[in-house]
């Protein structure tokens, strides 16, 4: 029940395209719901963070759609940049965090 | 936004010393830190929550005699590898929360290797 499923594992996409990453939740307490990006070697770094009674936030070109119905939420990055590249993580907490299995991001020039 | 520091980067150490890592709130009073732990292109795993002035609550699976966790004060928490093997190696991440918020600021990582 503590498990958050992610994908794609991995995503190529051309820069100004639009990438998309989706995650699914089960455990209905989880009242926080944020992205994190992360570089090889860094730590992650918060980007986006929604909570259950929104359904879409925006922040510059990032926007997280959260559907409690169907308990999913997804990651839109519009207008990708090659700078974009990294791994991506949702996360889902109740006091503490449980993060999704991370989709490696790709931005081609 | 909040500033997470640890120190050191990158360590190794031989097989069976045992190792410091720090954690620090540079810029805010972290309440609650946390500990995780990553293997190469894997997820985030957390190993333990510590309340400052609190004993560690660990996840199960995680040897609280093998990780030692200390949080005295409320901007450094401190994890300690002891008697390090090499399974042990790994790329450890703490995080930092203020108060009662929700937010949770990371900090950079450290590369443990233990040959």
């Amino acid at each position: 029940q503590q498990q958050v499923k992610q994908s794609p594992q991995s995503l190529i996409v051309q820069k100004g395209g639009i990438s998309i990453i989706n995650c699914a939740y089960e455990n209905t307490a989880f009242d926080y719901f944020p992205w994190y990006q992360q570089f090889p070697g860094k730590g992650p770094a918060l980007l986006i963070a929604i909570r259950p009674d929104v359904s879409e936030k925006k922040e510059g070109r990032f926007t997280i759609s959260f559907n409690k119905s169907a308990k999913q939420f997804s990651l839109h990055i519009m207008d990708s940049q090659p700078g974009d590249s990294a791994t991506y993580f949702c996360a889902a907490s109740y006091g503490k965090l449980t993060f999704g299995q991370g989709t490696i991001l790709t931005v081609h020039p | 936004g909040a500033v997470v520091s640890q120190h050191p980067s990158r360590v190794i150490c031989k097989s069976g010393t045992s190792v410091k890592i720090e954690c620090r709130s540079l810029d805010f009073q972290a309440t609650t830190m946390f500990w995780y732990r990553q293997f190469p292109k894997k997820s985030l795993m957390l190993m333990a929550t510590s309340n400052e002035g609190s004993k560690a609550t660990y996840e199960q699976g995680v040897e609280k005699d093998k990780f030692l966790i200390n949080h005295a004060s409320l901007t450094l928490s401190t994890l300690t590898v002891t008697s390090a093997h090499p399974e042990d190696s790994s790329f450890y991440i703490c995080s930092a929360r203020e108060g009662t918020r929700t937010k949770e600021f990371f900090g950079p990582g450290t590369r443990l290797t233990v040959l």
